[in-house]
């Protein structure tokens, strides 16, 4: 049981060029987000999905897109990447049902130069 | 203005000293408030949800509670493996679909043999 896996690890970009970011669940989980962490900020959502086919915008989705082709997969695609995307970004999954916690990837770390 | 401010910002603590980090919100209509642990590089780990005023939960040496304003995660005789970030974070009825979080910015724990 891996859990919630993010791909990659690491990434450096040129500003402009796109790229996705994937994550990947094998829990059966219904919700999946996207976050990205700063420094001396919290965590803050990107878009979520609450099962496959049906996305939608959080916080602070400009710049990102999303799609939800399957129960599993959740990518994140940055369509033209800016310096002010350089951040940690988390894929999460959980349950349906506000009783459940959130399940994190170990994050994908993306520099913007 | 932050709805969920953490405090302190850092605590540095010796083994066995116990303590509490403070999480206070201004959201209407919780639906849910979150507890996790997040170690360097990794991606948070779930930890605690409660749901209502008056409600506590533990996990060996953590408690958390949760009053109408505020939820305290107390840690009862730490030891060096309890070090880490611990995050609070609110759902919210009238906030993001798919349970969507607004974390704080967290406190970063310190324990000292």
């Amino acid at each position: 049981n891996a859990g919630v896996t993010q791909t990659p690890k690491f990434q450096v970009l040129k500003t402009g060029q796109s790229m996705t970011l994937q994550c990947a669940q094998d829990m059966n989980h219904e919700y999946m987000s996207w976050y990205r962490q700063d420094p001396g900020m919290g965590l803050r959502l990107i878009h979520y999905s609450v099962g496959a086919g049906i996305t939608d915008q959080g916080e602070v989705p400009n710049g990102y897109n999303v799609s939800r082709s399957t129960t599993e997969d959740f990518p994140l695609r940055l369509l033209s990447a800016a310096p002010s995307q350089t951040s940690v970004y988390f894929c999460a999954s959980k349950r349906d049902g506000s009783g459940y916690g959130y399940t994190f990837g170990s994050g994908t770390r993306l520099t913007v130069v | 203005e932050d709805q969920v401010t953490q405090s302190p910002e850092a605590l540095r603590l010796q083994e066995g000293e116990s303590s509490s980090l403070n999480c206070s919100y201004t959201v209407s209509g919780l639906r849910g408030l979150f507890w996790y642990r997040q170690d360097p590089g990794k991606g948070p780990e779930f930890l605690f949800t409660l749901y209502s005023a008056g409600e506590e939960k533990e996990k060996e040496r953590l408690k958390a509670t949760l009053t109408k304003k505020e939820s305290f995660l107390h840690i009862t005789a730490p030891k060096p493996e309890d070090s880490a970030t611990y995050l609070c974070a609110v759902s919210m009825y009238s906030g993001g679909g798919a349970d969507g979080l607004t974390f704080g910015k967290g406190t970063h724990l310190i324990i000292q043999p």
